[in-house]
């Protein structure tokens, strides 16, 4: 089976700190993703990656950026945390390709930012 | 902008009931794919559906996909209370390339009652 592990399930930050969100998938998958997830908005996507070193803007990217250094490794990085970032981060992960492209969800990340 | 219909938004019913979920769009997809959250947790997979007019079960779950693929319905026979929480569809727009683009529907937010 697919895993997508996130590191940390519940964070707490303040305002203004730099908050990471590590994603690891097990599966060696080309394509990762980070979503954040909120009442009545549903998913949306913040950046991708399809390859090691590249990444792509997603419909909100903005406060966001990303590091993908390794192939099953792919991070989240808040500059300067803010209160409207608060939300539940999902990384999600996809083999890729003409193999298809279904969706695997980490357990998601709860971050607060007060 | 492509678009994932999703509907209805919320719905409550008592154990025993039956309940369709439907995903329209204007867009054509070359697969669809159905999950499940629960509260906390992140989305998990429940049918990928590729063929036009491909209908699969899980279950008491029925999936279908249009035949047209516009569109997915999925279908609950005699629900439990176990079978509560948020169901999302997510249309795959892959037709070649190196990534695909996936689109989510908001969910559908189901509780069942005992």
């Amino acid at each position: 089976d697919v895993k997508v592990t996130q590191s940390s399930r519940y964070l707490v930050k303040r305002t203004g700190e730099k908050v990471f969100l590590e994603c690891v998938q097990d599966m060696d998958h080309e394509n990762m993703f980070w979503y954040r997830q909120d009442p009545g908005l549903g998913l949306r996507l913040i950046y991708f990656s399809y390859d090691v070193k590249m990444k792509e803007k997603g419909d909100i990217p903005e406060g966001y950026s990303v590091s993908r250094e390794k192939k099953e490794r792919f991070s989240l990085i808040l500059e300067s945390a803010s209160t409207n970032q608060t939300s539940m981060y999902l990384c999600a992960s996809t083999l890729g390709g003409s193999s298809g492209n279904t969706i695997y969800f980490g357990e998601g990340s709860w971050l607060t930012v007060v | 902008t492509q678009l994932l219909e999703q509907s209805p938004q919320f719905l409550s019913i008592q154990e025993g009931e039956n309940l369709t979920v439907y995903c329209n769009s204007s867009s054509v997809f070359s697969s669809l794919q159905w999950y499940r959250q629960e509260p906390g947790e992140g989305p998990v997979l429940l049918v990928t559906v590729v063929t036009g007019g491909e209908v699969k079960k899980l279950k008491r779950l029925t999936f279908q996909f249009g035949d047209a693929r516009k569109d997915s319905s999925l279908h609950i026979t005699a629900a439990q209370p176990g079978d509560t929480g948020l169901y999302l569809c997510a249309g795959d727009l892959y037709y070649g390339g190196s990534q695909g683009n996936l689109i989510f529907g908001k969910g559908t937010k189901l509780s069942v009652k005992p």
